[in-house]
């Protein structure tokens, strides 16, 4: 079945640690997006990328870094940079940056002890 | 700036009722995309309802309606004959869509935290 699929789906790390979190597509979507989620702030984009290869911060991107390599991949990386990194991301993708409609992965929640 | 506002943070509603979720936004912009997303227990985000703001009727999805007042940038979601599976975060969000093609990245509401009970 087509889909997004992120993993691992819950992470413990110690602080200090970089930590990277993978986001898979097989729906040949153009987009792909990497959002943050904390209890009571809504979803906030941490970095999108429209075409492999190239990739732009959204909101909050300091102390994250991502590649596009392929366009089946959009890996995330949590640097240590990061002063709050506890949180559940989502990573997403779309068609295109026409289309308006995005689709979600599962989440992976990454606990830094 | 785009911002998006859900006042209501947590509602519940009994099997079988109709309940109305709802939706503020603000910006300067004409053209835009309108969405309802629904996340349940699960985590996994999944679009509920769509509306283009040049388009004045408004969006129906089987149970799941929309009142879009765009004066009042107002973009509530009417659920209808509530089931235990509508239990989840309810997320409005709001998409521009640029003159020459494209869009900018969707903004997203705080949520809603919608119960239904037996």
């Amino acid at each position: 079945d087509g889909g997004i699929t992120q993993s691992p789906k819950y992470l413990f790390r110690k602080e200090g640690q970089n930590v990277t979190l993978s986001c898979e597509q097989n729906l040949n979507h153009d987009a792909m997006y990497w959002y943050r989620q904390d209890p009571g702030q809504g979803l906030r984009l941490i970095y999108y990328s429209q075409i492999v290869n190239d990739f732009q911060k959204g909101d909050i991107a300091e102390g994250y870094s991502v590649s596009r390599e392929k366009k089946e991949s959009f890996p995330l990386t949590v640097t240590s940079a990061q002063k709050n990194p506890t949180a559940f991301y989502l990573c997403a993708s779309s068609i295109d940056r026409v289309a308006g409609e995005l689709f979600f992965g599962e989440g992976s929640r990454l606990t830094v002890l | 700036a785009q911002t998006v506002t859900q006042s209501q943070p947590e509602m519940s509603v009994q099997e079988a009722e109709t309940v109305t979720l709802s939706c503020t936004y603000d910006t300067s912009e004409n053209n835009y995309y309108l969405f309802w997303y629904k996340q349940p227990p699960s985590r996994q985000m999944i679009l509920v309802i769509r509306q283009e703001a040049y388009k004045q009727q408004n969006a129906t999805e089987n149970r799941f309606s929309v009142n879009f007042q765009k004066a009042a940038k107002s973009f509530s979601l009417k659920i209808s004959d509530s089931q235990l599976g509508d239990t989840a975060m309810y997320f409005c969000a709001f998409m521009i869509r640029f003159a020459r093609g494209g869009q900018g990245n969707l903004i997203f509401g705080k949520g809603t935290k919608l119960s239904v009970k037996p």
